[in-house]
């Protein structure tokens, strides 16, 4: 079964903070995403990665396919970084390519 | 430039009542998704289409829920005789076609958030 498990659930940090959210899932994965959902539900893609890392502004997305793990981090945490973040993977050998979602982290940054 | 739009945006219906729910991809793009997200979950495969093709409807809940995508372009998620326990966001996404096993990344609409009561 294709599986993606985030961890942890909840975050509360405080601003300017190095944040760190991790994502496993099980065999045959093509691709992971993480993606960012702000209050009202529009999701928003923030990466796209089937190896290795990828940095956007604050933004870093590592991805080890050995030990199936993706981590998001997020450098000098800002309030505006508030939301929930979601990995989901794209399972090969299926015929679509449609998403499995992780259950998504809780992310509060403080003031 | 124009991203997926989804309408409505909120959508209250009595319990029983049938709705259609539209989606808008970005002009061009092969691939459209339909999930749903339940209060404080993560979102959920529906189904998917390649063009007008319905490639896969294995996520979708019951035989109430039906999707198409006539012209390959907009597509609508019907509901019939809603139950409460549809009460979810519906979430669109769409992406240029998979080529040689390579995906590409999804883009997601606002969402429709459906109440029954």
């Amino acid at each position: 079964k294709n599986e993606v498990e985030q961890s942890p659930q909840n975050l509360t940090a405080q601003e300017g903070e190095f944040i760190t959210i991790n994502c496993s899932y099980s065999v045959g994965i093509s691709a992971l995403h993480w993606l960012q959902q702000h209050p009202g539900g529009g999701i928003v893609s923030l990466f796209m990665l089937s190896s290795g890392k990828k940095k956007h502004g604050r933004l870093i997305a590592t991805i080890n396919i050995q030990e199936k793990h993706s981590s998001l981090h997020i450098t000098a945490s800002h309030p505006r970084d508030s939301a929930v973040y979601i990995c989901a993977g794209i399972f090969s050998g299926g015929g679509a390519d449609g998403l499995t979602f992780g259950k998504g982290t809780h992310l509060i940054i403080q003031p | 430039g124009a991203g997926v739009s989804q309408s409505p945006r909120y959508k209250v219906a009595k319990r029983g009542q049938d709705v259609a729910l539209r989606c808008d991809p970005i002009s061009g793009h092969v691939s459209l998704f339909w999930y749903q997200q339940a209060l404080g979950q993560g979102p959920e495969f529906l189904t998917y289409f390649q063009n007008e093709a319905q490639l896969d409807k294995s996520g979708l809940p019951s035989d109430r829920f039906f999707a198409e995508r006539p012209e390959g372009s907009v597509s609508t998620l019907k509901i019939q005789r809603t139950q409460q326990e549809d009460s979810a966001v519906y979430l669109c996404a769409s992406s240029r076609s998979l080529a040689g096993g390579l995906s590409y990344e999804q883009y997601f609409g606002p969402g429709t958030r459906l109440t029954v009561t």
